[in-house]
């Protein structure tokens, strides 16, 4: 059974770091994995989406990889400011089916 | 195009009534997704749907709740009749036939039931 994990459960850094926020999956036989943001009180935006054949994927300030063999992606963010804050999802659709497996996500606190 | 469409935003109703949840997915999108957020459980998908057929429902808690798709631009969520513990964030996302591309949430339905 594909379970996905995220650690940390929480971050609050300075203004201006650059983070990295793990994912790790049990299960490597994934078709993708996407990476969403969630602002409290409202819905889930996509940032990433990494297929199974990639290693990476970029959007302006974010990198996320993908380690299929490992079980693990990150999502790195750089120079980070206060409207990251948020909390971020990880979920992997896995090979054989189509639902999303979703991982407990980081809340992310980026003090001003 | 305007995005997976969910309505209302905000519903509170009194425990024992039915509430009826609405999604408008992304035109073109073969697929169909209900979840529900709380905080002890996180997201839960309730069921989903390909080309308005339900696909796995085993999500769904109970008989109280039902779903349907009668065409490909619009669904609905049914809970009848809806107790407290129902209380919770119900979202529809959609995603096209290709699953490569991922999924599209719609902003949410905050559900409490008093």
């Amino acid at each position: 059974k594909q379970e996905v994990t995220q650690i940390p459960a929480a971050l609050s850094v300075p203004e201006g770091e650059n983070l990295v926020l793990n994912c790790s999956f049990t299960d490597s036989a994934i078709y993708n994995l996407q990476w969403f943001r969630q602002d409290p009180g409202k819905g889930l935006t996509s940032l990433l989406l990494i297929q199974s054949s990639q290693r990476e994927q970029t959007s302006g300030r974010l990198n996320a990889s993908l380690d299929k063999s490992s079980g693990r992606s990150t999502l790195y963010i750089a120079a980070s400011q206060p409207g990251d804050s948020a909390t971020y999802l990880c979920a992997v659709t896995p090979g054989s089916n189509y639902q999303l497996i979703w991982g407990a996500g980081t809340k992310l606190i980026i003090k001003p | 195009d305007a995005g997976v469409i969910q309505s209302p935003r905000h519903e509170v109703t009194e425990m024992g009534q039915e509430v009826t949840l609405r999604c408008k997915p992304i035109s073109g999108h073969d697929y169909l997704f209900w979840y529900r957020q709380t905080m002890m459980r996180g997201l839960e998908l309730l069921i989903y749907f390909n080309n308005n057929v339900p696909i796995d429902d085993s999500g769904m808690p109970e008989d109280r709740f039902s779903a349907k798709m009668p065409n490909a631009s619009f669904s609905t969520l049914k809970i009848q009749p809806s107790e407290p513990r129902d209380s919770a964030v119900y979202f529809c996302a959609s995603s096209p036939p290709d699953r490569g591309n991922g999924y599209t949430f719609g902003s949410g339905t905050r559900l409490t039931v008093v």
